[in-house]
């Protein structure tokens, strides 16, 4: 099983320039979320996705877009990179519900220079 | 924003010691999951706690929710170098959301 597939592993971008970090998911879950990681301050909720068609926010939003048109994908854009969006970016899916178990893709590490 | 507060951030311990961390909050939870994170790859769920004063074991872990639901702790018995990771607490606040609220959590090392 692939569970949750994010790519690329790595990238390296430079300050303004935008991207697009991928992550599919083959479990048939409902909700999907990005998260970044940074030292000392755990993992941000960044957006997420109750389902196809719908998005919200999360709680470090500003620099990045989301959409949700099929169940599986759920693409994370960075529109104009910025040093401070240099982190380890996670992508999560679950079957949805209050409380359901998260299961994490394996990261995307960005360095903007 | 409610909050989760986790200790110790670090732990470094030898092989054969016990060791418990803590997960707190001021607010209530309707359930608490821990993952734990090894170097390189995401966070994998190890277990939900749902039930205030619920104990669940997994081995040599044992997790603890609060009677009032506003924290848990994780102990581990007899660590084993294995046991080494990042372990993150996150919380459900019951609201009907799907959003968890994660720990910043600890980061463990057990030397042999």
């Amino acid at each position: 099983n692939a569970g949750v597939t994010q790519t690329p592993k790595f990238q390296v971008l430079k300050t303004g320039q935008s991207m697009t970090l991928q992550c599919a998911q083959d479990m048939n879950h409902e909700y999907m979320s990005w998260y970044r990681q940074d030292p000392g301050m755990g993992l941000r909720l960044i957006h997420y996705s109750v389902g196809a068609g719908i998005t919200d926010q999360g709680e470090v939003p500003n620099g990045y877009n989301v959409s949700r048109s099929t169940t599986e994908d759920f693409p994370l854009r960075l529109l104009s990179a910025a040093p401070s969006q240099t982190s380890v970016y996670f992508c999560a899916s679950s079957y949805g519900g209050t409380g359901s178990p998260l299961h994490f893709g394996n990261g995307t590490r960005l360095t903007v220079t | 924003t409610q909050l989760l507060e986790q200790s110790p951030q670090f732990l470094s311990i030898q092989e054969g010691e016990n060791l418990t961390v803590y997960c707190n909050s001021s607010s209530v939870f309707s359930s608490l999951q821990w993952y734990r994170q090894e170097p390189g790859e995401g966070p994998v769920l190890l277990v939900t706690v749902v039930t205030g004063g619920e104990v669940k074991k997994l081995k040599r872990l044992t997790f603890q929710f609060g009677d009032a639901r506003k924290d848990s702790s994780l102990h581990i018995t007899a660590a084993q170098p294995g046991d080494t990771g990042l372990y993150l607490c996150a919380g459900a606040d019951g609201g009907g959301s799907e959003k968890l609220v994660f720990g910043k959590g600890t980061k463990l090392t057990v030397n042999p």
